[in-house]
């Protein structure tokens, strides 16, 4: 693995459903970030975790909920799925909590019907 | 909260030069990014600037006016490859990035 890599690529699914993004970065970084993506309206920041342990919430968090258990990893949840989730999100990670570049994974998009 | 605007859409020719505007207004601001995102493709670093002046980085430079709440993102000798959204973003006194939506330039040949 080099630098962030996110699963799936694409999936559509049903809305009600439970959906877990995934999100992993071998660069030993300690702050990562959630956005979402749609047109017209650029990248929104949905939740992010400083460090490991920590995480709080961005400009559109409602309906998403992540963790941090470990540097690596940052999953993003969503608990109930619906159409206006539509969209396509990206994870990123930096250095140090706001001191640093952020680089971000291919994205996942996600369809909800 | 932000406000940063840019514009949409820009159209220019293969060698010649582009510069993306960028104007914001936000509670605070602890430097600025510029990010390059071809379609369907994840935005990636282009430049970052925290103090007023150019930043040249080969074919690109960025500028900026804190005074102002100014930016702009020069793009010189344009090739085909630069077609592309350039994302500007800010980052504010909680050193979370607050982005704008993007401006898609197109390089005709």
């Amino acid at each position: 693995i080099a630098g962030i890599t996110q699963a799936p690529t694409s999936q559509i699914l049903a809305a009600g459903r439970r959906m877990t993004l995934r999100c992993t970065q071998d660069m030993r970084h300690n702050a990562m970030y959630w956005y979402r993506q749609d047109l017209g309206l650029g990248l929104r920041l949905i939740h992010y975790s400083n460090t490991a342990g920590t995480t709080g919430k961005g400009e559109v968090p409602d309906g998403y909920s992540v963790s941090r258990a470990n540097t690596d990893d940052f999953p993003l949840t969503l608990a109930s799925a619906v159409p206006s989730q539509t969209s396509v999100y990206f994870c990123a990670s930096s250095g140090l909590a706001g001191s640093d570049t952020q680089y971000f994974g291919p994205g996942t998009r996600l369809t909800v019907l | 909260g932000q406000n940063i605007d840019q514009p949409t859409e820009m159209t220019a020719t293969e060698g010649a030069i582009v510069q993306i505007n960028c104007t914001y207004q936000t509670s605070g601001f602890n430097g600025l990014f510029w990010y390059q995102q071809h379609a369907g493709e994840a935005p990636t670093f282009l430049s970052y600037n925290v103090l007023d002046g150019l930043e040249e980085k080969g074919r690109f430079s960025s500028f900026l006016s804190r005074s102002k709440g100014y930016s702009y993102l020069l793009l010189k000798e344009l090739q085909m490859k630069d077609s592309a959204s350039y994302l500007c973003a800010v980052r504010e006194n909680d050193y979370k990035l607050s982005f704008g939506a993007g401006t898609t330039v197109t390089v005709r040949a």
